[in-house]
């Protein structure tokens, strides 16, 4: 069964810092998708970052990126200049048949 | 504002009470999502529909009933509720089920309160 890790309950950042969230998945798949998502106190889940499992490239959407160990099972988040906006829960998510979340990183952006 | 809509935002409810949860989405996809969200806890999946059908059900008690008339709109009936039924209840939809490449956008979700 895959599973999803998220080490980190809470994390704080002082804003225009940065900040890295970790995930650890399990899985005998070889072609899946990973992805974070952001839950802002709103509740809306917004998708933050997808990676492709094949691509070895790390994917970057402006201020966030991804840290991708293939072999290591890893997928790590890590967020620049950080904002106040940025202050959510945080999920890591894992797609091949369905989707498995991880139990989610609360995340405070401090002024 | 990601094009699926949940309401009510938020539901109190008696055990005896029966309710149901709306959701629509705006985007054209074929398939739609209801997760059960309690804190601490990673989203748990309970069911699939993809094009009306229900292609997934994870084991669900019974005393929660998915309903999917068309692609757009997504209910989940709830009938003699537990307080441990108490989460946030969320939707979602994508383009189509299964394939891993496929985005799931949520709603903002029901925030239910089972007494």
């Amino acid at each position: 069964a895959q599973t999803v890790t998220q080490s980190q309950p809470e994390m704080s950042v002082q804003e225009a810092e940065t900040v890295t969230l970790s995930c650890t998945y399990d899985t005998s798949e070889n072609n899946y998708y990973l992805f974070w998502y952001k839950q802002p106190p709103s509740r809306q889940m917004i998708l933050v970052i997808r990676q492709e499992a094949y691509k070895q490239q790390n994917a970057t959407e402006n201020r966030f990126s991804v840290n991708f160990q293939k072999a290591a099972k890893s997928f790590s988040l890590k967020i620049s200049d950080s904002q106040l906006g940025d202050t959510a829960m945080y999920f890591c998510a894992f797609m091949s048949f369905d989707m498995r979340f991880g139990a989610g990183t609360r995340l405070t952006v401090k002024p | 504002e990601t094009g699926v809509t949940q309401t009510p935002r938020h539901l109190v409810m008696g055990m005896t009470n029966k309710k149901s949860l709306k959701c629509e989405q705006h985007l054209g996809h074929n398939a739609m999502y209801w997760y059960k969200q309690s804190a601490k806890k990673p989203l748990e999946l309970m069911f699939v529909y993809s094009l009306e059908e229900r292609v997934e059900n994870n084991s669900v008690p019974s005393r929660f009933s998915p309903e999917c008339p068309n692609s757009s709109h997504l209910f989940l009936h709830l009938h003699t509720l537990q307080p441990e039924d108490s989460a946030l209840y969320l939707c979602a939809s994508s383009q189509d089920p299964g394939l891993a490449k496929n985005i799931q956008y949520f709603g903002a979700g029901t925030r239910l309160s089972v007494l």
